[in-house]
């Protein structure tokens, strides 16, 4: 199947840090990639959604101006959380929709953020 | 968005055969119904999907009536490491495939 990338896997950082983080399909392109957090226990929920070209839709309750999201080539998005804060620490995954005609998403393998 | 309804968790036995059951009353005509796994602290894993009656493959089937209204994943023999958070998902893919994750169902697999 397709395969998504995401890096970094973990990232530690101190308050005020913005911290990048990239999503690649690796082996097809996505003109549209969807980010999302995770809380311990808890299900993944949809932040964006990246679209390829264009200005990302953010979900309601998602700050855009803290979590910048880029998705400036047909395989790459990044997601730049600004300013990092400790309640900003979390799981974050990226999704993408393959081009091939399946309807299904692959997702990346997840970015663990701590922000001390 | 059709909403999805999953069991919280489920326990089981390994060897044993487990039947994960979801709602969705609401799916649209167009919608396909897709499971994930999940281990912690990984991204989901695409299991399988269908759209109607059975669809099968090396590690599941599905089964789904035909008012659609519902589906089963069915995980044949499992072993401790299909202990996970399976999730079910439903979506048309047009539009660019905004997903929505229900709570999933957690199994566990004991010895």
């Amino acid at each position: 199947g397709a395969v998504v990338s995401q890096h970094p896997s973990r990232v530690i950082c101190k308050s005020g840090t913005s911290v990048k983080i990239e999503c690649r399909s690796l082996d097809f392109q996505a003109t549209t990639m969807f980010w999302y957090r995770q809380f311990p226990k808890q299900s993944l929920m949809l932040m964006a959604t990246s679209n390829e070209g264009s200005k990302a839709t953010y979900e309601q309750g998602v700050e855009k101006d803290k979590f910048l999201i880029n998705h400036a080539s047909l395989t790459l998005s990044t997601l730049t959380v600004a300013s990092a804060h400790p309640e900003d620490s979390s799981f974050y995954i990226c999704s993408a929709r393959s081009d091939r005609g399946e309807e299904k998403l692959f997702f990346g393998s997840g970015t663990q953020l701590s922000v001390l | 968005l059709a909403k999805t309804t999953q069991p919280i968790s489920m326990d089981s036995y390994e060897g044993q055969e487990v039947n994960i059951t979801c709602s969705h009353n609401n799916i649209a005509t167009n919608d396909y119904i897709t499971w994930y796994q999940q281990f912690p602290s990984q991204g989901p894993r695409f299991i399988i999907q269908g759209y109607k009656t059975k669809v099968t493959n090396e590690v599941a089937s599905l089964f789904i009536p035909a008012d659609r209204k519902s589906s089963t994943l069915s995980l044949p023999r499992v072993s401790l490491s299909d202990t996970a958070v399976y999730y079910c998902l439903v979506g048309d893919g047009s539009g660019g495939f905004k997903t929505i994750f229900g709570a999933g169902t957690r199994l566990f697999v004991k010895a």
